[in-house]
């Protein structure tokens, strides 16, 4: 089966600028995540859907970062007005159920965004 | 602050040795999962015990659990290059449905 699909790879952008990357999650999974993974650190939940609501938004810095899974399926994190503390590798995962403490997440590559 | 922490921070071991990688995590969970990310790439899921099972195995890799002093062990036998990655552990809450990282430990493996 097709993984987890994530564009674009990469991306460079200066301070106080927009960007938008997008997560294609495997065909049938309900739950989709997107984490945020500094140089270093271990993942860290932005946000979790469960086909298109919300399930967990509590460290989605609102102010700036927003997201949105229409349909259920695809989805886009959007950051604007980005900041130099925003670079940093952002992940998405996709999950059968969306029983994120029981059963396997699937990661994309993650797209790894410079922000100067 | 994230819920778990691993132990080493990097270990550089010889090919065909054994890696122990450590994690101890804060509160109590129902399950605890590992999981290695190779430079550059996605994360990859490696296995799940679960809080009333001490030990578990798949193919190479061991874990074990000891819920009384909160920590897990992740033991590579017989290592080789391409197990060279950061490996990372992920618990949940008891009572919450989403997993939290570990600071991960960099293996490498040389050949």
């Amino acid at each position: 089966e097709a993984g987890v699909a994530q564009s674009p790879r990469y991306k460079i952008i200066e301070k106080r600028q927009s960007v938008a990357f997008w997560c294609n999650p495997i065909s049938g999974h309900a739950t989709l995540y997107w984490y945020q993974q500094i140089l270093g650190q271990g993942p860290k939940l932005l946000i979790q859907f469960q086909n298109n609501g919300v399930v967990d938004d509590s460290q989605l810095p609102k102010d700036r970062f927003s997201a949105e899974r229409l349909k259920g399926v695809d989805s886009t994190l959007k950051i604007q007005p980005a900041k130099l503390e925003d670079s940093a590798v952002y992940l998405c995962a996709s999950s059968y159920h969306g029983l994120a403490n029981q059963e396997t997440q699937y990661f994309g590559p993650g797209t790894r965004l410079l922000v100067l | 602050s994230q819920q778990g922490e691993e132990d080493p921070q990097a270990l550089s071991i010889q090919e065909g040795e054994n890696a122990t990688m450590n994690c101890s995590y804060k509160t109590s969970i129902n399950n605890l999962q590992w999981y290695r990310q190779n430079s550059g790439r996605g994360l990859v899921h490696l296995i799940l015990i679960r809080s009333n099972e001490r030990e578990k195995h798949s193919g190479r890799l061991r874990v074990t659990l000891d819920t009384s002093k909160k920590s897990s062990s992740l033991l590579i036998t017989a290592s080789r290059a391409a197990d060279t990655a950061s490996y990372f552990c992920a618990t949940d809450k008891t009572g919450a449905n989403n997993l939290f990282f570990g600071t991960g430990t960099r293996l490498t493996v040389i050949p």
